[in-house]
């Protein structure tokens, strides 16, 4: 079965503060697609990373990094410095073979609260 | 960038009636359209596959005859929803990949908030 969580429901930081997020995820298939999208509050998903298993370099994007670790199915997402701006929900999302080749399978989302 | 819309934004409309979406891919091609179903402050739940020029695949416990999809082209996938009840009231939000790029990936439209009067 494939399952991602995030086990985070919430989370409220103060501006310039770093925050991670954190995405965990169960397959059992050796090839998948691993991925994070933004949610402001207008709604619209925003893509943000998408990794696949065979590359585990961490990754950076300006204030956005991500920690991909096979050895413990995580895939945590880093905002350094956050800003107000920064406030919305994260989803992490999973998508594998065996799943459906197109199908994503997210998680329950974490919503941050970044305060001025 | 590969672009995604979704109309209406927002529609309200009385139980009984039906309502229509329309998420189109406004500058690539894609064959396989998603529909995703988001209740507040929940995840993003897949409903059904929509597969262009033949019938869509629904997810376990979605009623295809309440949830209508008609994908009649390349660019454009309609969500229907019939007879509808304040229960269909949610967030829905369609996606697709460019069928010409395997790397693409999915990019959602900006969802159509529903509310069932």
């Amino acid at each position: 079965a494939q399952k991602v969580t995030q086990a985070q429901t919430e989370i409220s930081v103060v501006e310039k503060e770093d925050v991670t997020l954190d995405c965990v995820y169960e397959t059992r298939d050796t090839t998948y697609y691993l991925f994070w999208y933004k949610q402001p509050p207008s709604g619209e998903l925003v893509f943000l990373i998408r990794r696949n298993s065979f590359d585990e370099q961490n990754e950076i994007s300006g204030r956005y990094s991500w920690n991909f670790q096979k050895s413990t199915s995580s895939f945590n997402f880093t905002i350094t410095a956050s800003q107000v701006v920064d406030s919305a929900v994260y989803f992490c999302a999973l998508r594998t073979i065996s799943g459906g080749y197109n199908k994503l399978i997210f998680g329950a989302g974490t919503r941050l609260a970044v305060h001025p | 960038g590969a672009v995604v819309s979704q109309h209406p934004s927002w529609v309200i409309c009385k139980s009984g009636t039906s309502v229509k979406i329309e998420c189109r891919s406004l500058d690539f091609q894609a064959t396989t359209m998603f529909w995703y179903r988001q209740f507040p402050k929940q995840s993003l739940m897949l409903m059904a596959t929509s597969n262009e020029g033949s019938k869509a695949t629904y997810e376990q416990g979605v009623e295809k005859d309440k949830f209508l999809i008609n994908h009649a082209s390349l660019t454009l996938s309609t969500l229907t929803v019939t007879s509808a009840h304040p229960e269909d009231s949610s967030f829905y939000i369609c996606s697709a990949r460019d069928s010409g790029d395997s790397n693409s990936p999915l990019h959602f439209g900006n969802g159509t908030r529903l509310t069932v009067t």
